[in-house]
């Protein structure tokens, strides 16, 4: 069952934050955090396994909370390179079930 | 390291014609292969995983003589898109884990328009 993402859109200029929400219906056994730019293939961001769990790469992080059965990224002080859609994709045994997306939009 | 390439990046063809779409994984051994398929604006629908050796396993609603799969090596899956109409244009997009990992490498995809 596919995740629910929202919001389904988001326009910052630069600098700004943003936090960007995905949950399930079913129990999460692990989400994982992509970023699509127009007409390119998807580029994995990171994957959060444990119930708790949090990551981060440069200004960008995520939390994971299993009894919630959501996860969140956060763009922390967004830069134009952060444009693009962000993807949650949640499953179980590898096999992926992706969100409609968020379209970020940083201006400068 | 983690690199999956996809040949052709586009591909136009004509309604009743075949073709192949390749994917590799070129730095790693890939256990398992997905294909996704991606219309204008819209989420990745997952078409089928492959797995080394195996046989394709379809999701619900993917018919199965339209979409032939190939994974015939560790680094090699292969999507055949027979007798082509203009509903099939698509985004066509494949990714590949390797034994152990959750995570999933796309490839830079393949743009299929049927005329």
């Amino acid at each position: 069952q596919q995740p629910v993402q929202s919001p389904q859109a988001v326009i910052l200029r630069e600098g700004e934050d943003a936090v960007i929400n995905c949950s399930s219906s079913k129990a999460l056994y692990s989400v994982h955090w992509y970023r699509q730019k127009h007409g390119e293939a998807p580029v994995f961001l990171m994957i959060l396994l444990k119930g708790g769990e949090q990551k981060g790469h440069d200004k960008i992080s995520a939390s994971f909370n299993e009894k919630k059965q959501q996860s969140s990224l956060y763009l922390t002080a967004s830069q134009l390179s952060y444009s693009g859609t962000y993807f949650c994709g949640t499953g179980n045994d590898y096999k992926l079930s992706f969100g409609a997306g968020t379209t970020v939009t940083v201006r400068a | 390291g983690a690199v999956v390439s996809q040949h052709p990046s586009w591909v136009i063809c004509k309604s009743g014609t075949s073709v192949k779409i390749e994917c590799r994984s070129l730095d790693f051994q890939a256990t398992t292969m997905f294909w996704y398929r991606q219309f204008p604006k819209q989420s990745l629908m997952l078409m089928a995983t492959s797995n080394e050796g195996s046989k394709a396993t379809y999701e619900q609603g993917v018919e199965k003589d339209k979409f032939l799969i190939n994974h015939a090596s560790l680094t090699l899956s292969t999507l055949t898109v027979t007798s082509a109409h203009p509903e099939d244009s698509s985004f066509y997009i494949c990714s590949a884990r390797t034994s152990g990992d959750y995570e999933q490498y796309f490839g830079p995809g393949t743009r299929l328009t049927v005329t």
